[in-house]
């Protein structure tokens, strides 16, 4: 099966642009999550969707990132205007279910802002 | 709050010998699971095994294995005959009902396996 495919892998905009990130979960996989390594620094939640819906959105740094699932399938995540501390590797991940199930991860993409 | 700590930021190993990587972690939850990730340097997030809160045995996937011992809170990956290919950044997390089912990952240990 397909795995998890977030593109692009590298983005590289200015501070005050625009940039939007997209992962393709794997099919079937109602749970989608999405996550960001800022340098050096722990693996942090962003958000999670089950199907369309935000279950949970909590780790969302602000009002400048907004993610969508449109119709449960892919999604998207954009960052308007980029800062910065934005910065970092933004991974997708998706999951049958959550008792037991690991994350297939997507490999990720790196944003840098400058 | 829920809490995973990995104390040990890089680790060397030689080929062939086994290797543990720590990690401890903090949750009030009665149940929760367990996991140990392996990133490459390729980027990629691989699941390597997990660890239900309940089970009585520890985990075992190939040559990894989980030193589940739950009174002390911590969840130790076993790497038995490493191979060069094992070295990585590995990752431990955690999921319980406290966090939303929110997985949290620990800072991470890099493995460095030696010739």
């Amino acid at each position: 099966e397909a795995g998890v495919t977030q593109f692009p892998s590298h983005s590289v905009i200015e501070k005050g642009q625009t940039v939007t990130l997209r992962c393709d979960p794997i099919s079937g996989h109602d749970n989608l999550y999405w996550y960001r390594r800022v340098m050096g620094k722990e693996i942090k939640f962003l958000l999670h969707f089950v199907k369309e819906s935000k279950q949970d959105e909590s780790g969302m740094p602000n009002n400048r990132f907004l993610a969508e699932r449109t119709g449960g399938t892919y999604s998207t995540l954009k960052v308007q205007p980029a800062e910065l501390e934005d910065s970092g590797v933004y991974f997708c991940a998706s999951s049958q279910g959550w008792q037991g199930y690991g994350y297939t991860f997507g490999s990720g993409t790196r944003l840098t802002v400058v | 709050a829920q809490k995973i700590t990995q104390t040990q930021p890089g680790m060397f190993v030689q080929e062939k010998e086994a290797v543990t990587l720590d990690c401890t972690y903090d949750t009030s939850d009665p149940s929760y699971g367990l996991f140990w990730y392996k990133q490459p340097s390729s980027g990629e997030m691989i699941f390597l095994i997990y660890q239900g809160s309940y089970d009585q045995q520890n985990a075992t996937e190939g040559r990894y294995s989980l030193n589940f011992q739950k009174a002390r809170k911590s969840a130790n990956l076993v790497i038995s005959a490493s191979q060069l290919g094992d070295s990585a950044m590995y990752f431990c997390a955690m999921r319980g009902y406290t966090g939303g089912f929110k997985t949290i990952f620990g800072a991470g240990t890099r493995l460095f396996v030696k010739a």
